[in-house]
């Protein structure tokens, strides 16, 4: 199985500031079609999961343009360019190359 | 637009089954795989296994091998995540996700106690 790490595990950010969250996986995340099956996604208190970006640098439908991802192979950013307090939760990583899909243990972002 | 929807929290003994369904809408249900995620209280997120609404085929977790079921129901687009030989540690919220797991259910909390 595809280990995948992270970090920090915490985070406390001032608003406006910048955050950046680091992953890393066992192996590469690159499939032979080109594409890269590393996906971020923020767990705010009490909901499911919402997906922020995909294979690595893709932001989904819906999410602000302060969030940004970067990486390859095995190295991963997750960037916040000026966090708000709706930002606050828990971010995961996850890789999707193979199965089983695996997550990273979250990086908790809270306020100061 | 896409939705999830699952049934409702559970209370079960140690021994039992539980079946949690999840009801898709927005979108062709046999087009997208399901993945099964659950999160154990104060936890992270743990994969399942995942089904092809399509043809019904299945591959789940090792750890969950022999417990879990996973079927679908083309006319209802409702997928269905059985578990069963229940212990404690199985208390968590599962959540249906839609492969390439973009949208998420709600959840179903599952709650496993004598």
């Amino acid at each position: 199985d595809i280990v995948m790490t992270q970090t920090p595990l915490s985070l406390s950010v001032t608003p406006g500031q910048p955050a950046s969250i680091s992953c890393k996986s066992s192996q590469s995340l690159l499939h032979s079609d080109g594409k890269t099956y590393l996906y971020w996604y923020l767990q705010k208190p009490g909901q499911p999961p919402q997906l922020l970006i995909y294979e690595v640098s893709n932001r989904f439908s819906g999410v602000p343009d302060r969030f940004s991802g970067s990486g390859s192979g095995t190295d991963f950013t997750l960037k916040i360019s000026r966090v708000e307090a709706e930002d606050v939760g828990v971010y995961y990583c996850m890789q999707s190359i193979q199965l089983p899909l695996t997550f990273g243990p979250g990086t908790k972002v809270d306020i100061k | 637009q896409v939705q999830l929807v699952q049934s409702g929290a559970e209370v079960k003994k140690p021994g039992a089954s539980v079946k949690v369904s999840c009801k898709a809408s927005g979108y062709t249900f046999t087009s997208y795989y399901m993945h099964w995620v659950r999160q154990a209280p104060g936890q992270g997120l743990e994969w399942m296994g995942i089904i092809n609404p399509s043809g019904g085929s299945t591959s789940y977790a090792q750890k969950f091998q022999g417990r879990v079921t996973m079927t679908r129901d083309t006319s209802t687009s409702t997928v269905y995540m059985e578990l069963s030989s229940l212990r404690s540690e199985d208390t968590a919220v599962y959540y249906c996700a839609r492969g390439p797991i973009d949208y998420w259910g709600q959840g179903t909390l599952v709650t496993v106690s004598s």
